[in-house]
């Protein structure tokens, strides 16, 4: 299975700055199809895992423009430009190119 | 709107069974390749099961760790997927999501816990 690794595991920010994630795989993500299936999801508390981003950097209907994905191959990043109190909980990167479906052990995001 | 709704979960004790349903709303669920993902305290998120739709063969996969001991299965007129879960250990022990995604969709359910315990 390709293991997901995520930095940093804890990220306190200021509310209204910057917070970047960082996922790397073991293996490249990219598909036969010329697809990389690398996506982010957002876990507030006590909620179930909220689709962000797909394909690499694919924001899904509903997500503000504040949060983008970049990356290619093995590495990639999930920006949030300007943190809001509502984005506090966990995120997680996720990887559909080989199946199974593997996740990333989690970053928690919290405000300073 | 989709929804995806799980029932199910409990506390039970290692060793016992049972099984978990997600019903379905909102999309072509005969259509679908539905998976569970669970949430554990030890391993965070881990996909559990999948199984595709039966124009595809309706084919089921299973993570190792749950192999022989978890059954996925659909019923299309209910539009409705189900974990039957045997053998239960405290592993096991965690939130468990019915999820399906496609190109540009990826949708969840809210979540049925379960509990291993004596």
């Amino acid at each position: 299975d390709i293991v997901m690794t995520q930095t940093p595991l804890s990220s306190p920010v200021t509310l209204g700055q910057p917070a970047s994630i960082s996922c790397r795989s073991s293996q490249s993500l990219v598909h036969s199809d010329g697809n990389t299936y690398l996506s982010w999801l957002q876990q507030r508390p006590g909620q179930p895992p909220r689709p962000l981003i797909y394909k690499i950097s694919n924001r899904f209907s509903g997500v503000p423009d504040r949060f983008s994905g970049s990356g290619t191959g093995t590495d990639f990043t999930l920006k949030i430009s300007r943190v809001e109190a509502e984005d506090v909980g966990v995120y997680y990167c996720m990887q559909a190119t080989q199946f199974p479906w593997t996740f990333g052990q989690g970053t928690k995001v919290e405000i300073k | 709107e989709v929804q995806l709704v799980e029932s199910g979960g409990d506390l039970v004790k290692p060793g016992g069974s049972l099984r978990l349903s997600c019903a379905a709303s909102g999309f072509t669920f005969s259509n679908a390749w539905m998976n569970w993902v669970r949430h554990t305290p030890d391993k965070g998120l881990e996909w559990v099961a999948r199984i595709k739709r039966e124009a595809d063969g309706g084919t089921t996969e299973y993570a190792e760790p749950v192999k022989g001991r978890l059954i996925i299965s659909r019923d299309d007129s209910k539009n409705t997927v189900y974990l039957q879960m045997n053998s239960l250990k405290s592993e096991d022990t965690g939130v468990y999501y019915c999820t399906t995604a496609g190109g540009t969709y990826h949708y969840w359910g809210q979540g049925t816990l379960v509990t291993v315990s004596s």
